[in-house]
C-alpha cells in the first residue's frame, strides 16, 4: 500500500515557468515531510522539508505548501531552470518507530530552454 | 566532510548467488537506513540501525535479506540466493541521531541479477 501518493508522474515546463508537484498522505502520525531531488546515477539529495506546524516554507526558488486538513503537500519551483531537470520525490516520516521515510513514486521534471 | 559512500557502485551477479553491499555512513551519524529503489519507482525502506539498539527489520522483503552494522560505522546488506526481482538500486542513508529526521543518501549500488 502506497502511503504517500505523488503526481504527476512526469512534468515538462518551459524555462522560467513554475513547476508544481503534489503529494497526499493518509497517516496522520506523519510529522515530517521532505522533498528529495535525484539526478540520474546519484542518490536522492534533501531539497527542502516542512513540519505540520507551518503551512508554507520557502528556500530560494523552492516552496513547500502544506495543507494539514487535506493531508496534502506540494512543491513549487519558481523560475524553473534546465538544471532543475531531475526526478523529485516527496516523502513522509513519523517520530515513532524507525523514522524511516515513506516515499512517493517520483516525478520526472524536464525544463526545456 | 565526506558524505555517505557505498560500494560497489555496480554489481552484476547470476541468479542464485549471494551478494554483499557495503555502506559507510557519515562519521558520527548514529542512525543508518537501507532502502531499495526499483526502476522508475520510489524508495522502499528495508532496515534501520540506531546505535547499539536492535535493528528494525520490518522492511526486509524476505529472509534472504539480512544486514549487519558494526557499532556506529560500516554496514553490509547481504542478499542470499539472489533472484531477478532483486535487481534494483540499493541506497544507504544516515542521519545524525534518532529524531533528527534529515537523512543523507549515498550514491547507491546498482544490482543486476541475470
Amino acid at each position: 500500500q502506497q502511503q504517500v501518493k505523488q503526481s504527476p508522474q512526469s512534468l515538462i515546463v518551459q524555462k522560467g515557468g513554475i513547476s508544481i508537484i503534489n503529494c497526499a498522505y493518509e497517516n496522520t502520525a506523519f510529522d515530517y515531510f521532505p522533498w528529495y531531488q535525484q539526478f540520474p546515477g546519484k542518490g536522492p539529495a534533501l531539497l527542502i522539508a516542512i513540519r505540520p506546524d507551518v503551512s508554507e516554507k520557502k528556500e530560494g526558488r523552492f516552496t513547500i505548501s502544506f495543507n494539514k486538513s487535506a493531508k496534502q503537500f506540494s512543491l513549487h519551483i519558481m523560475d524553473s531552470q534546465p538544471g532543475d531537470s531531475a526526478t523529485y520525490f516527496c516523502a513522509a516520516s513519523k517520530e515513532a518507530g524507525a523514522n524511516n521515510l515513506f516515499f512517493g513514486t517520483g516525478t520526472r521534471l524536464t525544463v526545456i530552454p | 566532510g565526506a558524505g555517505v559512500s557505498q560500494s560497489p557502485s555496480n554489481k552484476v551477479t547470476e541468479k542464485g548467488k549471494d551478494v554483499e553491499l557495503r555502506c559507510d555512513p557519515i562519521s558520527g551519524h548514529t542512525a543508518l537506513y537501507w532502502y531499495r529503489q526499483r526502476l522508475g519507482q520510489g524508495l522502499e525502506f528495508l532496515i534501520y540501525f540506531q546505535g547499539n539498539s536492535a535493528p528494525d527489520k520490518s522492511g526486509l522483503p524476505s529472509d534472504r535479506f539480512s544486514a549487519e552494522r558494526t557499532g556506529e560505522s560500516v554496514s553490509t546488506l547481504t542478499i542470499q540466493r539472489t533472484q531477478q526481482e532483486d535487481s534494483a538500486v540499493y541506497l544507504c542513508a544516515s542521519s545524525a541521531n534518532r529524531g533528527s529526521y534529515e537523512q543523507y543518501f549515498g550514491p547507491g549500488t546498482r544490482l543486476t541479477v541475470t
